[in-house]
């Protein structure tokens, strides 16, 4: 069945440092693929998506790229900041539902 | 700004009662999703309605039902909760391959 895998947490990083939390998927068909992120006490909020091969993603300073080859869209910000502190969710859906990763707890420090 | 809100941010009930989880969205979306959310477990659904009157298990249905009578809200029944169900739960809204809107979720509590 369809399912996403991403990267373990949790990740702590120094204010400014390179992100990348990557994240792989297995579906039938062409699914469509979302970052989603959790602000502590908050529900979900989509962050980014891309809904077919070689298309890109962004949004606040955050890209990820959907790549067919490899079956990966893998999460990067150049410079994170301390309020970049959440949970990030990959996600992929090819029909009526959606499937999640077990989520990447972010950290990050001044 | 789409809305999805759940009735209540923090619940605790005691094992054995019949526990109603509710959710409400202003954006006329067929599709509505309950899903609860455990560490290292992420998110895992649990039953999903994509019209009035209609329902289709998730991944773990056991133990919970859910009733869609009117489109806009969608609730989730725990008919005799137990200790394994405490969770944060999660309702969202939303129409595929577009994408989801959460609820804040309920963090449920069974003692």
């Amino acid at each position: 069945g369809d399912s996403v895998t991403q990267m373990e947490g949790p990740v702590t990083l120094s204010e400014e440092a390179f992100l990348t939390i990557n994240c792989t998927y297995t579906a039938t068909g062409y699914p469509s693929l979302f970052w989603y992120v959790q602000y502590p006490g908050e529900g979900l909020q989509l962050l980014l998506k891309a809904t077919k091969a070689d298309d890109k993603g962004s949004n606040k300073g955050f890209e990820a790229t959907y790549r067919k080859e490899t079956t990966s869209f893998h999460l990067e910000k150049g410079s994170v900041q301390v309020s970049d502190s959440a949970v990030y969710f990959c996600a992929l859906t090819t029909g009526n539902q959606f499937y999640f990763g077990t989520g990447t707890s972010l950290t990050v420090i001044p | 700004d789409v809305k999805v809100t759940q009735s209540s941010r923090y619940l605790v009930k005691r094992t054995g009662e019949k526990v109603f989880l509710e959710c409400v969205q202003d954006m006329d979306h067929e599709n509505m999703f309950w899903y609860r959310q455990d560490p290292g477990l992420g998110l895992r659904l649990i039953y999903f309605s994509y019209d009035v009157k209609m329902k289709e298990k998730g991944d773990i249905p056991e133990g919970y039902s859910v009733s869609r009578e009117k489109k806009e809200r969608f609730s989730l029944i725990l008919e005799s909760a137990s200790t394994n169900q405490t969770s944060m739960y999660l309702c969202a809204a939303g129409r595929a391959p577009q994408k989801l809107f959460f609820g804040s979720g309920t963090q449920l509590s069974v003692l």
